[in-house]
């Protein structure tokens, strides 16, 4: 039981370039969430989904979409990446007000 | 904005028990408390949710009073493995992480 995966585990992007991290989770949760997280601080919510085809704003949404085509994914789409987005990412599923499980993370530099 | 309120770090000693405590005075009704514990470089892992009294896992203890406004989460014994940061909150639809608090183990 692979539980909540994320694709890629780290990646170097250029100002301006574009990328999606992908988020899968294996147990049938109705929530997603995708936060970041930058050094020695907390997470900060960005987007979030109460079930397939739902997307919401967080607390820092901008210059990041999101979209949740299939219930076992939700996608963090950035279009034209800026070094202020460089951060850690984690991705994390749940049962409505249930415990979250979390990713391992994703690792984001923009130079 | 954060809904919950904690200490922003703490020390101990291994061997003995350390309560953290959590103020949330504008919860819902509804709403449970909930507790995660983060390790450097990975994501948070949960460790205990409670809506009401004590609860008690192999983990950790969760009191919480009638009027529900303050948590304290009692972690017994501690071992410097417990060097983590923990986080208190309490959700809707959205997990809203504050700063947490950055315990600190010493041998």
């Amino acid at each position: 039981n692979a539980g909540v995966t994320q694709t890629p585990k780290f990646r170097v992007l250029k100002t301006g370039q574009s990328m999606t991290l992908l988020c899968a989770q294996d147990m049938n949760h109705e929530y997603m969430y995708w936060y970041r997280q930058d050094p020695g601080m907390g997470l900060r919510l960005i987007h979030y989904s109460v079930g397939e085809g739902t997307t919401a704003k967080g607390e820092v949404p901008d210059g990041y979409n999101v979209s949740r085509l299939k219930k076992q994914n939700f996608l963090l789409g950035l279009e034209s990446a800026a070094p202020s987005q460089t951060s850690v990412y984690f991705c994390a599923s749940s049962y409505s007000n249930r415990e979250a499980f979390f990713g391992q993370g994703t690792r984001l530099t923009v130079v | 904005l954060a809904k919950t309120t904690q200490p922003i770090s703490m020390d101990s000693y291994e061997g003995q028990e350390v309560n953290i405590t959590c103020s949330h005075n504008n919860i819902a009704t509804n709403d449970y408390i909930t507790w995660y514990q983060q390790f450097p470089s990975q994501g948070p892992r949960f460790i205990i949710q409670g809506y009401k009294t004590k609860v008690t896992n192999e983990v950790a203890s969760l009191f919480i009073p009638a009027d529900r406004k303050s948590s304290t989460l009692s972690l017994p014994r501690v071992s410097l493995s417990d060097t983590a940061v923990y986080y208190c909150l309490w959700r809707d639809d959205k997990i809203i992480f504050g700063k947490g608090t950055r315990l600190h183990i010493l041998p």
